[in-house]
């Protein structure tokens, strides 16, 4: 069994559409993320949930909206979508806020806006 | 990454030992990881130093100077599968993980 699953792996779309991501945990974790993972391959945090309370906002765009129905999952729904916005996106989760939790990833989705 | 700095790129040698530096910003400083991730896949965490000193698993280890805000990532025998990005990544209070660029090492035979 998957512990931080992803879908969709590929998500090719045009300009000013809206799409969404969907990820789930099913490791009991409390702590979600997205980061943003770009051609360069910098790995950049956008959101961080716990236990479905927004904790970190890091200056992205409102385009963006996070949504957690519960500590298992943690949706991106990007509005609007713009040529900058194609990049890697990785959901991720730890146990809970403390310092050495280390981070498990999901595979990654892959959007193209064309 | 925030103050994070890595080499982009190191080539080494089949059976080598290689050294991966970073640097980071020390004031908020909360823990150093290293995650290992192969192209076009998700990073997968190697290690993690919050005290000073080496941390030894396997063939890797890596090292922590707190005071010269410093880490080094070693490894050992290499291996062709080795080549991959190593991100230096830095939990700093009140932030989420802050991932320097990465190091891309190519292991050649």
């Amino acid at each position: 069994d998957t512990a931080v699953s992803q879908t969709p792996k590929y998500l090719v779309t045009q300009m000013g559409n809206d799409k969404s991501i969907k990820c789930e945990q099913n490791l009991g974790h409390d702590t979600m993320y997205w980061y943003k993972q770009d051609s360069k391959k910098f790995l950049k945090i956008m959101f961080s949930y716990n236990n479905k309370e927004l904790i970190i906002n890091e200056t992205v765009p409102n385009r963006f909206s996070p949504k957690s129905p519960d500590k298992a999952h943690l949706n991106l729904h990007i509005n609007s979508l713009e040529l900058g916005d194609s990049a890697v996106y990785f959901c991720a989760s730890s146990q809970d806020l403390s310092a050495n939790e280390k981070l498990f990833f999901g595979s990654g989705t892959q959007l193209s806006v064309l | 990454g925030q103050n994070i700095d890595q080499p982009t790129e190191m080539t080494a040698t089949e059976g080598a030992i290689v050294q991966i530096n970073c640097t980071y910003q020390t004031s908020g400083f909360n823990g150093l990881f290293w995650y290992q991730q192969h192209a076009g896949e998700a990073p997968t965490f190697l290690s993690y130093n919050v005290l000073d000193g080496l941390e030894e698993k396997g063939r890797f280890s890596s090292f922590l100077s707190r005071s010269k805000g410093y880490s080094y990532l070693l490894l050992k025998e290499l291996q062709m599968k080795d080549s991959a990005s190593y991100l230096c990544a830095e939990n700093q209070a009140g932030t989420a993980l802050i991932f320097g660029k990465g190091t891309t090492l190519s292991v050649s035979s």
